[in-house]
């Protein structure tokens, strides 16, 4: 079965340095999402993208992050610069544009800032 | 975003049935429930969703009152594979939002051998 895609799995950074994930969706997949998840807590939107466009970036902090996706396809989540609450793991999730369509998760960038 | 209501933690015991209550009492017409669980060190996957009519898949099975009010995710063999944090989400389906899933704190099942 097709997967959603994560690189890296792991990621250690100094605070006020720059971290970057990526992720590649299902093929086929239109709509991408990029959720945050802190230690204990359910995943929280931070951006949605539908091809190229992005649909809902309400929850997303744009003083640091920024997202793109610009073939429609792969997409890259940056934080610039990271700071110690930034630590969480980064979820990439990918659907088809019918709702009725489940998400696919990928497992995640654990990313800890020292 | 209408809200949905979990109980923190649940017990079961292996093999046994588990019933996973969620209370959705503001759910709207276009809302749709649904169940995403999340396995330790795992991005979370789908479980099954419905409307308004009971559902069965492969995983489990999704009642829903009639009031849609409120639902239950019933599992009917648990095995420790089941042990993970149960999501219940309404997701709306009209035309004029993004349908985005909002995730609450969900519910974490324990299986016990």
């Amino acid at each position: 079965e097709a997967e959603v895609a994560q690189s890296p799995r792991y990621k250690i950074t100094e605070k006020s340095q720059a971290v970057a994930f990526w992720c590649d969706p299902i093929s086929g997949h239109a709509t991408l999402y990029w959720y945050r998840q802190i230690l204990g807590q359910g995943p929280e939107l931070l951006v949605q993208f539908q091809d190229e466009s992005v649909v809902d970036d309400s929850q997303l902090p744009k003083d640091r992050f920024s997202a793109e996706r610009l073939k429609g396809v792969d997409s890259t989540l940056k934080i610039q610069p990271a700071e110690l609450g930034d630590s969480a793991m980064y979820l990439c999730a990918s659907s088809f544009l019918d709702r009725n369509s489940p998400l696919h998760f990928g497992n995640g960038t654990r990313l800890t800032v020292t | 975003d209408a809200k949905t209501t979990q109980p923190n933690s649940m017990e079961s015991n292996e093999e046994e049935p588990v019933h996973l209550p969620c209370n959705h009492s503001t759910i709207s017409g276009t809302d749709y429930i649904h169940w995403y669980r999340q396995l330790p060190s795992q991005g979370p996957e789908y479980v099954i969703h419905g409307l308004t009519s009971n559902v069965n898949n492969r995983m489990a099975s999704l009642a829903i009152a009639e009031d849609r009010k409120s639902s239950t995710l019933i599992l009917h063999r648990a095995t420790l594979r089941d042990a993970a944090v149960y999501y219940c989400i309404l997701r709306d389906h009209g035309s004029s939002n993004t349908g985005k899933l909002i995730f609450g704190q969900g519910t974490t099942l324990q299986v016990k051998p």
